[in-house]
């Protein structure tokens, strides 16, 4: 079984631009969740989606940062514009619908704002 | 505020010896703990969870013991391995909501030969 795919893996940006992150999700998993994870702390979810629609947002920038999922399967990830402290990895993750608990991670992208 | 407390960012144990890795909480609605394990340029993965309703969880090496009145956990691997140096995170489920996990800073365990 193929594991969660996140695309790029590193991306270097420099402030105020724009930057977008793409995760294709373990197969058949319903829940897709986008987590930020700054140096020295722990993940931190940003949003969740079961199949295409937002189930929780409520600690996503949203003067700043968009996800969709349009057809219930990958997800995109934006910032527009980028500040200093969004640098981070950011985490994708899977789960089906009934085991919630028990989430795949991707790789993660490590986002550097210069 | 932080709810989940890893107090110690770093471990160091030798090959063979008890690591034990320490996690404290303070919201009681928390009734259920994940602790997860993730290696250098990979994702978190999923290692063992523990129930409020016990205090002890054992799969393989790894033992979880839950105290509920301290709001304390712990995560003991007997005998620790150079693989299992990675960093450790403790992650409660958001409570009423079971889809939401609360991460801990996480602790790096180093095993060394």
């Amino acid at each position: 079984e193929a594991g969660v795919a996140q695309s790029p893996r590193y991306k270097i940006i420099e402030k105020r631009q724009s930057v977008a992150f793409w995760c294709n999700p373990i197969s058949g998993h319903a829940t897709l969740y986008w987590y930020q994870q700054i140096l020295g702390q722990g993940p931190k979810l940003l949003i969740q989606f079961q199949n295409n629609g937002v189930v929780d947002d409520s600690q996503l920038p949203k003067d700043r940062f968009s996800a969709e999922r349009l057809k219930g399967v990958d997800s995109t990830l934006k910032i527009q514009p980028a500040k200093l402290e969004d640098s981070a990895v950011y985490l994708c993750a899977s789960s089906t619908r009934d085991r919630f608990l028990e989430q795949f991670f991707g790789p993660g992208t490590r986002l550097t704002v210069l | 505020d932080q709810q989940v407390k890893q107090n110690s960012p770093s471990l160091s144990v030798q090959e063979g010896r008890i690591s034990i890795l320490n996690c404290d909480y303070t919201n009681s609605m928390f009734d259920y703990f994940l602790w997860y394990k993730k290696y250098p340029a990979e994702g978190p993965t999923f290692l063992i969870s523990i129930s409020s309703i016990k205090d002890k969880n054992e799969d393989g090496r790894f033992t979880v013991f839950l105290n509920k009145s301290a709001k304390h956990l712990s995560l003991h691997i007997v005998p620790s391995q150079p693989g299992d140096s990675a960093v450790y995170f403790c992650a409660p489920p958001w409570p009423g909501g079971y889809n939401k996990l609360i991460f801990g800073a996480g602790t790096r365990l180093a095993v060394h030969p």
